[in-house]
């Protein structure tokens, strides 16, 4: 069984910093892309970024673009997301998520969730 | 950015009933569709893809159906393991985007 794992998480002030990373175990990421997916609490999925398999390339939603930036390590089976000037709104659980099968866009295998707290 | 707009945001229902979904999007997005199931606390949950294709191991009971903008998720016999909160997601260009939700609890 796919098995995504997060660490990372926990409470930060407002404009801090903090590494989220997601750990795959039983399969390798290196075929897949990747992405990141947030919730806030009590509300619904919001994307957040996306890699390819070769960090060939990286997409943002607008809420994050030049705040957060989203890589990986192949060779380390892992998926990170670096996030920058966080704000209040950032608090969520953020999950990472494998495409299903290439650049479908699809996301068939989650982790566990992470919650990010962003408060003074 | 493309809007995906769910409707209803709530349904009650009862073990047994058949349960439809819809989910509209802003512009064509051909197949280029999701839905996921999620539970409290929980990961989401991908149930349907490219519109109508059914996830390795989800009951034939979910069906998915639609192109362009109007897309339908349809239980067609609510089992009590299926009372969660459905959302579907386009997957037609960045950024990528989710309908608000759909919950479904008990009558």
């Amino acid at each position: 069984q796919v098995q995504l794992v997060e660490s990372g998480g926990g409470l930060v002030k407002p404009g801090g910093s903090l590494r989220l990373s997601c750990a795959a175990s039983t399969f390798s990421i290196s075929d897949s892309h990747m992405t990141w997916i947030r919730q806030a609490p009590g509300k619904g999925l919001e994307w957040v970024s996306y890699i390819s398999s070769s960090s060939g390339f990286t997409y943002y939603a607008d809420s994050v673009k030049g705040r957060f930036t989203i890589s990986r390590d192949n060779a380390k089976d892992s998926l990170y997301l670096q996030m920058n000037s966080l704000r209040a709104e950032d608090t969520a659980v953020y999950f990472c998520a494998r495409d299903r099968l290439g650049a479908t866009r699809f996301f068939d295998f989650w982790g566990q969730g992470l919650l990010v707290t962003v408060s003074s | 950015d493309i809007q995906m707009t769910q409707s209803p945001s709530s349904v009650s229902a009862s073990v047994g009933d058949r349960v439809t979904i819809t989910c509209r999007a802003s512009q064509g997005i051909s197949n280029w569709l999701a839905w996921y199931q999620q539970k409290p606390g929980k990961a989401p949950k991908l149930l349907i893809y490219s519109a109508a294709s059914l996830e390795s191991g989800v009951p034939s009971r979910f069906g998915g159906s639609g192109s362009g903008t109007d897309f339908t998720l349809t239980i067609s016999s609510l089992q009590p393991e299926d009372f969660a909160t459905y959302y579907c997601q386009q997957a037609f260009n960045f950024p990528l985007t989710f309908g608000g939700g759909t919950k479904v609890d008990f009558k």
